[in-house]
């Protein structure tokens, strides 16, 4: 069974800073890994969506990367805003189309 | 542009009883799934659903619980004697095809009393 874990699980950050947050899972047989916004109450707006034949992808003042050997994935915020409060979510799937979840960071980016 | 839409927003419901909680996938989407979320805990995988049947369901998805595509846009979770321990947010999502990213709609709380 997959087991994803993110690290860590809350991080506060002044406005402009850059960050990374850490994902891991335990099986690298993955077709692709996906990142997540959740902001409070609500659902799960998606970020990227990285295939296993990828090693990045980028969107806006995001990048993220996946390295399927080592089990983890990382997602880079480039200056950060107030706006990017919220938590993030990793998801990576079994060998169908199941995703296991990890706890979540939640990110707090203060003014 | 499109999106998952869910309804109702929220369900009361007393223990015992039947409930179905409604979505519209994105409508050039082939594959479906329902996710639950119990306050405070992660996100997890009920079902996924493909050319009008499942593909794949998680332990969680017990003999109370049941999805159907009634017709070409609803996808529904029915569960059919509701528990305590099924309050969670149940979240439906849909993607082009297996690979692909998975858009969210925004829930539907659901709350057993």
């Amino acid at each position: 069974k997959q087991e994803v874990t993110q690290i860590p699980a809350a991080l506060s950050v002044p406005e402009g800073e850059n960050l990374v947050l850490n994902c891991s899972f335990t099986d690298s047989a993955i077709y692709n890994l996906q990142w997540f916004r959740q902001d409070p109450g609500k659902g799960l707006t998606s970020l990227l969506l990285i295939q296993s034949s990828q090693r990045e992808q980028t969107s806006g003042r995001l990048n993220a990367s996946l390295d399927k050997s080592s089990g983890r994935s990382t997602l880079y915020i480039a200056a950060s805003q107030p706006g990017d409060s919220a938590t993030y979510l990793c998801a990576a799937p079994n060998t169908g189309n199941q995703f296991y979840f990890g706890t979540g960071t939640s990110l707090t980016v203060i003014p | 542009e499109p999106e998952v839409t869910q309804t109702p927003s929220h369900q009361v419901t007393q223990m015992g009883q039947e409930v179905i909680l409604r979505c519209v996938p994105i409508s050039n989407h082939l594959y479906f799934y329902w996710y639950r979320q119990i306050l405070g805990q992660k996100v997890e995988f009920l079902v996924s659903f493909y050319n009008n049947e499942i593909s794949e369901k998680s332990e969680i998805f017990d003999d109370q619980f049941s999805v159907e595509r009634p017709d070409g846009s609803n996808f529904t979770l029915k569960i059919r004697s509701t528990k305590l321990e099924d309050s969670a947010m149940y979240f439906c999502a849909s993607s082009v095809g297996r690979v692909d990213t998975q858009y969210f709609g925004p829930g539907t709380r659901l709350t057993v009393l």
